[in-house]
């Protein structure tokens, strides 16, 4: 069965740098563009940015542009999220995610990691 | 503010009928698929409509998506008390090549 399990969150000052990871199994991680979406606390979801499947595509949003760098080692099926220069802002629940449709950027996504919390605070 | 427009909150009775809509715009709803989520507390969102009103195994029928030009609705019917849940439509963006989400509806069952 699919499994996605994210970890690396944690509490960490203002300007710091934080790395998640998302382990991946059940499936054909290399075949699937994967995502990283937040939850900032009692708020919306977000999505972050993703990767396509060779990690030649790569979209972030405007928010996290110049200080997140998400990667991917497909040899290890792991999903990767470097997260540098933290803001109060990106304190979130950060969940990976699988799309329903593999080799291609969607907004759908048929499973979900349970979440890492990462907390910006000093 | 979020791309796609949500009600904040909805809310019905047991076995009552539930709609809750989304309102985006033509680089969004308007050209794309319309995707619900359904979010229990305290757990990550799962998929409750994919493709604008194709429901994944598992998921009742009670559960039902429509869209009509920039707009989009779940409707939800014999309502029932385990449905209360945040709900989020999403969908894929042309103009930003990237998926926006709404920014949820808290729906409770009185």
């Amino acid at each position: 069965q699919v499994q996605l399990v994210e970890s690396g969150g944690g509490l960490v000052k203002p300007g710091g740098s934080l790395r998640l990871s998302c382990a991946a199994s059940g499936f054909t991680f290399s075949d699937y563009y994967m995502s990283w979406i937040r939850q900032a606390p009692g708020k919306g979801l977000e999505w972050v940015s993703y990767i396509s499947s060779s990690g030649s595509t790569i979209y972030y949003a405007d928010s996290v542009k110049g200080r997140f760098t998400i990667s991917r080692d497909n040899a290890k099926n792991s999903l990767y999220l470097q997260m540098n220069s933290l803001r109060a802002e990106d304190t979130a629940v950060y969940y990976c995610a699988r799309p329903g449709e593999w080799g291609m950027a969607t907004i759908y996504f048929d499973y979900w990691g349970q979440g890492t919390l990462v907390t910006v605070s000093s | 503010q979020s791309v796609l427009t949500q009600p904040p909150s909805a809310s019905g009775t047991p076995g009552q009928r539930v709609t809750i809509s989304c309102s985006g715009s033509s680089s969004n709803i308007g050209s794309n698929y319309v995707y619900w989520y359904q979010q229990l507390p305290g757990t990550a969102p799962k998929l409750l409509i994919y493709r604008n009103n194709q429901r994944p195994s598992g998921v009742p029928d009670r559960f039902s998506g429509s869209k009509s030009g920039t707009s989009a609705s779940l409707a939800i019917s014999g309502l029932r008390s385990e449905d209360e849940a945040d709900y989020y439509c999403a969908a894929w963006d042309d103009s930003l090549s990237g998926g926006v989400f709404g920014g949820g509806t808290k729906l409770t069952v009185l």
